[in-house]
Order: C-alpha cells, then structure tokens, then sequence
C-alpha cells in the first residue's frame, strides 16, 4: 500500500543544532511528497513539496528536505534550529486513486519537535 | 485568499446533541477534505470530495457522521447523535486537482483551515 512512514515519534535537539528528521514511503516510483508542520493548537502548514526534477527541495522557515529514490527517503533538514521550531511535523503523500488520478493525503505518525535552548 | 475557513473554532456541547462544522474551500480547489485528529489516533481522513461528489467515506466511523458539499464553496460535517469519544479537532482541508500526467501547478498543495476542536461532555 502507498504510504509514509516516520520512524521517530520524538526528537529533542539544542537551539543552534542541526536537524534531520526522517520520512520514508513506501510503494510508487515517483511519489509526491510534502512535508507540513503543526504548531500546538494550530492547523497544519505546508514546508515543502516535492514533484520530480531537483531532488533538493527548499522550503519556508530555512527547512529542506532531499528525495532519494535509493533509500525511499525524504528527510528534513534544518542546519541551526530555532526555539521557535518546536512543533509536530507531519510527511505526507498523495494517493493514487486509480489511472493518474490522486486523491487522498496520506499522513506519517508525526514527529515532535522539542528544542532545549 | 483566506484561505480555507472552518468554523466554528471550538464547540462544547453535550452527548446526544447535533453538532455542525462548517467548511468554506479556497475558491477553485477541485478536493475536499476533513479529517480528525486525536492524540491517540493522529490524523484520520473522514471523507474527501471531488467536485462536490463525495468519492470516499470509508473513514466515517458510524452513521452519526455525515458530510455534505452542496456546493464548490461550502461544505458540512454532521455527527448526530454526538458522544464524548466524538472529541477531537476536526480539520477541512483544499486543494487543486492532481494527475501523473500533467505536472502539478505551481501552487499546488493541500491547505489546511485552523480547525475546530470539539468537545462533547
């Protein structure tokens, strides 16, 4: 089945330090892939997206994030993390419905962000 | 754009009353989304429409939930009778229509609205 696996549910990193958090999917050969995020008592918002081409894909906040077919992965990264960072962060996927339709987003479990400063 | 527009943002009601969210789409999105988020299940798809049409409703957990779309900027989710396991936030969510085919537009993505947390007691 076409899904988005995040395999950290928590991740605690000091302000100032780097970040990766981790998303892998699983079945399609090109998937569509978004990152969002989740501030407490807020709706989810979009960081990035990726669709074909550059496989380094810029996003708001300063975030980043790199597909790499070779290990179904599409990680996101920061390279100095902000106390305003603490949030969840959530991959996602499109669906396929059926043809070359899409539909649905599928979610990963999320993972939590804590910053020590 | 506003963007999408849920209302209300909260709702405290009591077990056995009909509870309405409201949904107003970003003008031109082809997809309609709600979902439902609790901590201890994370985020569920209820129901998604295309156009309007309802496409698939598997997500909706029993016959006390209801959506409608009748039409391209407004849309509801009914849970009657409610009950306190209905507590959750409850989120709509857009976007624009998306093939393998043609490349995705630029703008393209799935917008959230802020939401409504609902509190049945």
């Amino acid at each position: 089945a076409q899904s988005v696996t995040q395999p950290d549910i928590h991740i605690t990193v000091s302000e100032g330090a780097s970040l990766e958090l981790r998303c892998n999917y699983s079945y399609g050969a090109t998937p569509y892939l978004f990152w969002y995020v989740q501030s407490p008592g807020q709706g989810l918002q979009l960081l990035l997206k990726y669709f074909s081409g550059d496989t380094l894909v810029q996003g708001i906040k300063g975030f980043e994030a790199e597909f790499k077919r070779s290990q179904s992965s599409f990680n996101l990264r920061k390279p100095s993390v902000h106390w305003s960072d603490a949030a969840e962060y959530f991959c996602a996927r499109p669906i396929n419905a059926g043809g070359t339709s899409y539909g649905k987003l599928t979610f990963g479990q999320g993972t939590i962000l804590t910053v020590h400063p | 754009d506003a963007g999408v527009i849920q209302s209300p943002r909260h709702e405290v009601t009591e077990m056995g009353q009909e509870v309405t969210l409201r949904c107003k789409p970003i003008s031109g999105h082809d997809y309609l989304f709600w979902y439902r988020q609790t901590m201890m299940r994370g985020l569920e798809l209820l129901i998604y429409f295309n156009n309007n049409v309802p496409i698939d409703d598997s997500g909706m957990p029993e016959d006390r939930f209801s959506a409608k779309m009748p039409n391209a900027s407004f849309s509801t989710l009914k849970i009657q009778p409610s009950e306190p396991r209905d507590s959750a936030v409850y989120f709509c969510a857009s976007s624009l229509a998306l093939t393998g085919i043609i490349p995705p537009k630029a703008n393209y993505g799935y917008t959230f609205g802020s939401g409504t947390r609902l509190t049945v007691v």
